[in-house]
């Protein structure tokens, strides 16, 4: 059975610093691109980042280019995502997901990032 | 960027009923486009993939059609589980992006 377990988040002020994991099992992690997407309370979807399954090409949303930063630790299964200058509009529940080419087909259940002060 | 315009945004229906969503794309995506549903507190579950593939477990009553542009996501036969918010994602090009939502409620 596939399992993606987030980790991290928390409460951080504006312009502080968070690192998310997901630790990964139940495939052959390194068969899968993945993903963070997050969600905004009471709002929708938003893709924030993905990189490739052997870690070595990574896309961004404009919104963190420049400020955040995806990484994989193919050995233990582990996906992370370094968030620096967080700002109030990066408040969200942060999912990580496998995706394939088609689409994602395995979600974790999101770790809540609150920036305030 | 590619954007994805879902119609409509609120979808009021009954249990038993057909429903079809709509997701259109500024610009082609081929058959890029995936549809999932998320219920309140949950994370989203993967529906339908390459525009009309039935994901393994998902009840045959869901249904995905489309290329290019305009896609539609049917559902039969309305049951009491389906009411929830449906996303469609283009995974065409990057940035990925997903239609804002349509929220389907009794």
């Amino acid at each position: 059975e596939v399992q993606l377990l987030e980790s991290g988040g928390g409460l951080v002020q504006p312009g502080g610093s968070l690192r998310l994991s997901c630790a990964a099992s139940g495939f052959t992690f390194t068969d899968y691109a993945m993903s963070w997407v997050r969600q905004a309370p009471g709002k929708g979807l938003e893709w924030v980042s993905t990189v490739s399954g052997g870690g070595d090409i990574t896309y961004y949303a404009d919104s963190v280019k420049g400020r955040f930063t995806i990484s994989r630790d193919n050995s233990k299964y582990t996906l992370s995502v370094h968030m620096n200058s967080l700002r109030a509009e990066d408040t969200a529940i942060y999912y990580c997901a496998t995706q394939g080419v088609f689409g994602s087909g395995s979600w974790g259940q999101g770790t809540l990032v609150t920036v305030s002060s | 960027d590619i954007q994805l315009t879902q119609s409509p945004s609120f979808l009021s229906a009954s249990v038993g009923d057909r429903v079809t969503i709509t997701c259109r794309a500024s610009q082609g995506i081929s058959s890029y486009l995936a549809w999932y549903q998320q219920k309140p507190g949950k994370a989203p579950k993967l529906l339908i993939y390459a525009a009309s593939t039935l994901q393994s477990g998902v009840p045959s009553r869901f249904s995905g059609s489309g290329s290019g542009t305009e896609f539609t996501l049917t559902i039969s036969s309305l049951q009491p589980e389906d009411f929830a918010t449906y996303y469609c994602d283009q995974l065409n090009s990057y940035p990925r992006t997903f239609g804002q939502g349509t929220k389907l409620e009794i």
